[in-house]
Parts: structure tokens; C-alpha cells; sequence
């Protein structure tokens, strides 16, 4: 299930399950989102984008979802593998002045054997 | 592979240090690159845009002559935390984008942690 911490949401989720994260994001006038992948110690992975013209999009395994209309995006990962144990960010891209990535709170995934 | 390499990828040093942290872009250059500070599970926060030939910009409550940033070449932005104290203490990780326009993926360094004693 899906739970918030004092800092990170988590989820837990049996190996070959579906997994969702979800996102909410605040500025209307974003036009371009990102889903990241950070491993312990690591810096963040690009997992896939999507731009506000668009409400979904596919990759391997991954599928992005955005409504605008309420401002959330979802992570959807098929088929979840061990490896896929980590925090997801999603970010939004904020236009005006200076271009610049906002990062969300992250949700920690588990994924048990 | 990494297209942005950072190093070192961790400090220990004592209090009152000056640490320098290098980013590059590996195989692209990147007149603009970033840098982040994370504390342990919290979410990246943008401290810095470095622009290659001009000055850094400076996001709200950073202190930009404790972190100095020199954006030299199209290819190495540095990360200087001068003076460090226990406080400053953290991840930071840097980032570059391949494409001057907008709306494409920033690529991250594998970060540096920072320790100060």
C-alpha cells in the first residue's frame, strides 16, 4: 500500500505487479514534466517526459500520464522488477524569467521478491 | 553510459574548509548547467544556474560568496563551498541539458557528499 512518511511517501509492491506513483504539481503554467529515477547514493535517471500538449505517453515498461485539468501526473510502471526499487521524482518544468526544474517530494519504491 | 560526470563523489574534510566540486558534460557541451543540494530523504532543491561566460544565478536564501560558481567552458561548471561548515554538510549534485531549448531533460551527475567535521 501506499503511505506518507515524515518526509517520503512510499510504496510497496510484490514483484510482477503494476505500480503507480502519483504526483501533484502547482504551477498551470508548466509545459513540460519529467519523471526521474534516484538510487541510493546516486543522482537522479531520466525515465521518460511529457510535454502539456499531450496526456499520455508510453516507453518500455513506463507510462506517463497528465491531467491538467486537476495538475497531476502519474508514473506507471508494468510488470514492476526488483530493480525498479527506488525514489521516483517527478519534475515540472517552470517557465517565466528563468527556466527551471521543480522537483516534487519523491515517493520511495519497494519491491518485494 | 553518463553524460555528466561529477567529482569527487564524496568529501570528508574539517570545518573551515574551502571544497571544490567539478561538473562536466561528457560528451556535449552545456552553456547551462545546475546544481542541487539534497538532504537525506528530501527532494532536490535548485541552488544555482551556472552560465557559461557570465555569472551564476542564485536561487533565494543561497549565498552566493559561500557557493562560488565558475562556469569556465562549455564543458566544466564548479561547485566552490567556501569556509564549510557541519551545516553545509549534504548531497550536491549537479546537472547539464544536451539541447539549448527548452523542454528537455536535464542529465544529472552521480552527486557529491559533502562531510564536514
Amino acid at each position: 500500500g501506499e503511505s506518507v512518511g515524515l518526509h517520503l511517501p512510499t510504496l510497496s509492491v510484490q514483484e510482477g505487479d503494476n505500480s503507480i506513483i502519483n504526483c501533484a504539481y502547482s504551477n498551470s503554467a508548466s509545459d513540460y514534466f519529467i519523471w526521474y529515477k534516484q538510487e541510493s547514493g546516486k543522482g537522479p535517471q531520466f525515465i521518460i517526459d511529457i510535454r502539456s500538449n499531450m496526456d499520455k505517453r508510453q516507453g518500455q515498461r513506463v507510462t506517463v500520464l497528465l491531467n491538467k485539468t486537476v495538475k497531476h501526473l502519474s508514473l506507471q510502471i508494468a510488470a514492476t522488477q526488483p530493480g525498479d526499487s527506488a525514489v521516483y521524482f517527478c519534475a515540472e518544468n517552470r517557465q517565466g524569467g528563468s527556466e527551471k526544474l521543480v522537483f516534487g517530494k519523491g515517493t520511495k519504491l519497494t519491491v518485494n521478491p | 553510459g553518463a553524460v555528466v560526470s561529477q567529482h569527487p563523489s564524496r568529501v570528508i574534510c574539517k570545518s573551515g574548509t574551502s571544497v571544490k566540486i567539478e561538473c562536466r558534460s561528457l560528451d556535449f557541451q552545456a552553456t547551462t548547467m545546475f546544481w542541487y543540494r539534497q538532504f537525506p530523504k528530501q527532494s532536490l532543491m535548485l541552488m544555482a544556474t551556472s552560465n557559461e561566460g557570465s555569472k551564476a544565478t542564485y536561487e533565494q536564501g543561497v549565498e552566493k560568496d559561500k557557493f562560488l560558481i565558475n562556469h569556465a567552458s562549455l564543458t566544466l561548471s564548479t561547485l566552490t563551498v567556501t569556509s564549510a561548515h557541519p551545516e553545509d554538510s549534504s548531497f550536491y549534485i549537479c546537472s547539464a541539458r544536451r539541447d539549448r531549448t527548452s523542454n528537455q531533460p536535464q542529465h544529472f551527475g552521480d552527486g557529491t557528499r559533502l562531510s564536514i567535521l
